[in-house]
């Protein structure tokens, strides 16, 4: 069974701090996707990343930045210099590599808020 | 940019009515998608759609539920008897293919109240 998990719940910093938001994953699979989305507080989901599991390479867009460890099953994400347009609920999500139509798995999502 | 597009985007209903929540899901997108995320919990996976049928659905899609794709264009998701605890927010997403690029492409939601 494939589970992600997303043990900090709420994180509040203020503008300009940079902030990282921990995702751990299990699966039994030795190939699948790992993605990050974000929720404003609008409702949308919005895409970020998405990142296979034989790429072990760090990402960096902008402000953001993802790492990437397969060894810990971790698969985190920094917001450098925090703005408060960040503010929203972060999910991790994890998806089969192969298999028609294989489902995301989300993590409960972390709401992070960043004060002026 | 392409998007998807769901429709309404809030619905109010009396238990044990029908709801029916749509979707338009980008033109050239093949595989298609209901989530659905109780408020302030995860986002959970409902059903998937290929080729005009059913890929994949997990528990909470029972007898209750059904999708539909009527046309070239729109995916409809039915509740056939709402019940209380169908009260959430229904997203709808649709993907170009499985595999590389597989990313799914979210709509904004349809927040179902039902009372």
């Amino acid at each position: 069974a494939q589970k992600v998990t997303q043990a900090q719940t709420e994180i509040s910093v203020v503008e300009k701090e940079d902030v990282t938001l921990d995702c751990v994953y299990e699966t039994r699979d030795t190939t699948y996707y790992l993605f990050w989305y974000k929720q404003p507080p609008s409702g949308e989901l919005v895409f970020l990343i998405r990142r296979n599991s034989f790429d072990e390479q760090n990402e960096i867009s902008g402000r953001y930045s993802w790492n990437f460890q397969k060894s810990t099953s971790s698969f985190n994400f920094t917001i450098t210099a925090s703005q408060v347009v960040d503010s929203a609920v972060y999910f991790c999500a994890l998806k089969k590599y192969t298999g028609a139509n294989s489902k995301l798995t989300f993590g409960k999502g972390i709401t992070l808020s960043v004060r002026p | 940019e392409p998007e998807v597009t769901q429709t309404p985007s809030h619905q109010v209903t009396q238990m044990g009515q029908e709801v029916i929540l749509r979707c338009v899901p980008i033109s050239n997108h093949l595989y298609f998608y209901w989530y659905r995320q109780i408020l302030g919990q995860k986002v959970e996976f409902l059903v998937s759609f290929y080729n005009n049928e059913i890929s994949e659905k997990s528990e909470i899609f029972d007898d209750q539920f059904s999708v539909e794709r009527p046309d070239g264009s729109n995916f409809t998701l039915k509740i056939r008897s709402t019940k209380l605890e169908d009260s959430a927010m229904y997203f709808c997403a649709s993907s170009v293919r499985e595999g590389l690029g597989g990313e799914l492409f979210f709509g904004s939601g349809t927040q179902l109240s039902v009372l």
